[in-house]
């Protein structure tokens, strides 16, 4: 079964702290793509970054930084040095080439940054 | 901007009805795909559109009807809208419809059902 699990649902941060999203999921494919999108105030989704199973490297894009263990069936998502303006919901999803190309997202887990 | 563009923005109205909410699709995608954003049930997909043709179905209840046009605009009609209805909207797009393409997605339609 298909499922994503964020298990934080809500996170405070002061400014310039670092913090880690987690997010876990659980697929019997062994070719799947994992992505993180970002939901600020305003509504929108916007995509973060993409990974595919076989793609267990690392990345780093800024003060973004995501781990992907395929041991441990996780892909978190590091802040160093948060901002105010980083304040939003955080979405994990998944997607499978045996379920079709829907997103089975994780439950959002709410960042907030206190200046 | 993702460049996926949906309307309206915001949509008030009565149990009972029918509404119909619109999307294009980003300048050479051909797949589009319908999700909804309630409190209760968070983001479930509900249709994936390619080229006007239903590609894969969610959890799309029975009163929920799509279609893709041959422009690719898509659009998604509810109807006999009950209060549970209330949600966002998200349309999203890709070039393929592969799950390993990113889907980008619109600013929504915030749908009010009173």
């Amino acid at each position: 079964a298909q499922k994503v699990t964020q298990a934080q649902t809500e996170i405070s941060v002061v400014e310039k702290e670092d913090v880690t999203l987690d997010c876990v999921y659980e697929t019997r494919d062994t070719t799947y793509y994992l992505f993180w999108y970002k939901q600020p105030p305003s509504g929108e989704l916007v995509f973060l970054i993409r990974r595919n199973s076989f793609d267990e490297q690392n990345e780093i894009s800024g003060r973004y930084s995501w781990n992907f263990q395929k041991s441990t069936s996780s892909f978190n998502f590091t802040i160093t040095a948060s901002q105010v303006v980083d304040s939003a919901v955080y979405f994990c999803a998944l997607s499978e080439e045996e379920y079709g190309n829907k997103l089975v997202f994780g439950a959002g887990t709410i960042l907030r940054v206190k200046s | 901007d993702s460049g996926v563009t949906q309307t309206p923005k915001h949509l008030i109205t009565a149990t009972g009805q029918r509404v119909t909410l619109r999307c294009s699709p980003r300048s050479g995608d051909l797949s589009v795909y319908w999700y909804q954003q309630s409190l209760d049930q968070g983001l479930q997909f509900l249709i994936q559109y390619y080229n006007g043709e239903e590609r894969a179905k969610g959890n799309i209840l029975e009163r929920f009807s799509a279609q893709q046009f041959p422009d690719l605009h898509s659009e998604l009609n509810l109807s006999s809208l009950e209060l549970g209805d209330s949600a966002l909207y998200f349309c999203a797009s890709n070039r393929a419809g592969a799950p390993q393409e990113t889907q980008y997605f619109g600013p929504g339609t915030r749908l009010l059902v009173l």
